[in-house]
């Protein structure tokens, strides 16, 4: 079974509109981290919001906010005011176990329309 | 500047001839691993290491190996490179921190492999 699924190939979205990229895991462990980076076109991978499992409150950095819903094992990404810039590709992923090893979705590819 | 490197960036290279790609941080990390990203399967873990001499597999290690004889390198080799490792590389560290507490993994450039 898949551990993370991200179900959306590719997205658009309006320039300043909100897009929220959805995520979901599989995970017996208590205790695990969720993560969400941005891959632009230029490859490099950037690291974009981190929720612990313990955390009751949603994550939030800027424009980016995690939406976590731990019974329904969903970390879904909403970016407000979606800008040219967002354009790029967006993967989750878990940390889970005494190895820390990150386990990543197949990724959405979001495009922003001017 | 924090930061992980990799070295080549892009290397064209014919099956079976063996390459290493280096790998380096400056921020003391005591946690390393290689990824392989291919469209479609997001990235896997090929091998990590938790410390000087610690390595261990990922979910995908076949062809491929590892050694960590210093904390701030982790070079990755292939003994005899396949067109199936054709792919995009990533090297990635961050600090163990007392287990799962720390919440970012540090990633390199990435290194562009096409094995012909």
């Amino acid at each position: 079974a898949q551990k993370i699924t991200q179900t959306q190939p590719g997205m658009f979205v309006q320039e300043k509109e909100a897009v929220t990229l959805d995520c979901t895991y599989d995970t017996s462990d208590q205790s695990y981290g969720l993560f969400w980076y941005k891959q632009p076109s230029s490859g490099e991978m950037i690291f974009l919001i981190y929720q612990g499992s313990y955390d009751e409150q949603n994550a939030t950095e800027g424009r980016y906010s995690l939406n976590f819903q731990k019974a329904r094992k969903s970390a879904n990404l909403v970016i407000s005011a979606s800008q040219l810039g967002d354009s790029a590709m967006y993967f989750c992923a878990m940390r889970e176990g005494s190895s820390g090893q990150l386990t990543f979705g197949s990724g959405t590819q979001l495009t922003v329309l001017p | 500047e924090a930061q992980v490197t990799q070295n080549p960036r892009y290397l064209i290279t014919v099956t079976g001839k063996k390459l290493t790609v280096t790998c380096s941080q400056n921020m003391n990390h005591e946690y390393m691993s290689w990824y392989r990203q291919d469209p479609g399967l997001g990235l896997r873990q090929i091998y990590y290491s938790m410390n000087v001499e610690v390595t261990d597999k990922g979910d995908v290690p076949e062809g491929y190996k590892v050694s960590r004889k210093e904390k701030r390198n982790f070079p990755l080799i292939l003994e005899s490179p396949s067109p199936n490792q054709t792919s995009l590389y990533f090297c990635a560290s961050r600090p163990l921190a007392g287990g799962l507490d720390y919440n970012e993994q540090f990633f390199g450039p990435g290194t562009r492999l096409t094995v012909l």
